[in-house]
């Protein structure tokens, strides 16, 4: 079975400081993979999506950047981090092949900025 | 445009008590439609999904939705609820093609609180 990590789970980091959120896939070969962020009593905001190593989009502009090493690794990468990114991040995958399918996430990192 | 609406930002029910969550799209062909709960501090789950055939669907933790195109919803129910159903409910439809991407529409959610 798949299955997907996040670490970790919950950071407390001050402003100005660089950011380095990690996300793993098991159990699967060549997926789709994204990064959201959900703000307190909000809903989801897909940050960044990536359907290949190397190959990465963003959706919105930001002080954040991803990366996607290896195939089933997708990195979420900050130089200097802002009050505004305070957060909880979510990482899910999806399968490339066959008719559209659903999203898969992991259990989040609780980013909070000081 | 593509979009999702959860008309209820909270509800309120009582333990036992029957459930719907409303969902209503707008999306210009057939979609596929997903519901997701989320517990506090935890990610998102799939409980169920609808591609094609038979409207009502059958997902985890005796949850089921129906999908009418008519009105273009795809309501959660689930006739007996209990304490740990508490979470954030979140309605989504795809694909949504962008930049050589499908992805995923979100609903803002719907809180779930359960009252014993």
């Amino acid at each position: 079975s798949q299955t997907i990590h996040q670490w970790p789970a919950t950071l407390v980091q001050p402003v100005g400081s660089p950011l380095s959120l990690e996300c793993t896939v098991e159990g699967t070969s060549n997926p789709n993979l994204y990064w959201y962020r959900q703000a307190a009593g909000r809903g989801l905001q897909l940050l960044f999506y990536s359907v290949g190593i190397g190959q990465i989009s963003s959706e919105v502009p930001q002080n954040l950047s991803a990366s996607r090493p290896q195939d089933r690794q997708f990195i979420l990468s900050s130089k200097k981090l802002l009050l505004s990114d305070s957060g909880f991040y979510l990482c899910a995958w999806s399968r490339r092949e066959g008719a559209y399918q659903p999203q898969h996430f992991g259990d989040g990192t609780r980013l909070s900025i000081l | 445009a593509q979009s999702v609406t959860q008309p209820d930002i909270h509800i309120t029910v009582s333990e036992g008590a029957s459930l719907e969550l409303r969902c209503n799209y707008s999306y210009g062909a057939t979609p596929y439609l997903f519901w997701y709960v989320q517990s506090p501090g935890q990610g998102l789950q799939l409980l169920l999904k609808y591609f094609s055939g038979d409207t009502l669907v059958q997902g985890i933790k005796g949850f089921e939705a129906e999908f009418k195109r008519s009105q273009s919803s795809f309501n959660l129910r689930k006739p007996s609820v209990h304490w740990s159903d508490a979470a954030e409910y979140f309605c989504a439809v795809g694909p949504s093609f962008s930049g050589g991407y499908n992805k995923l529409i979100f609903g803002a959610g719907t809180r779930l609180a359960v009252h014993p």
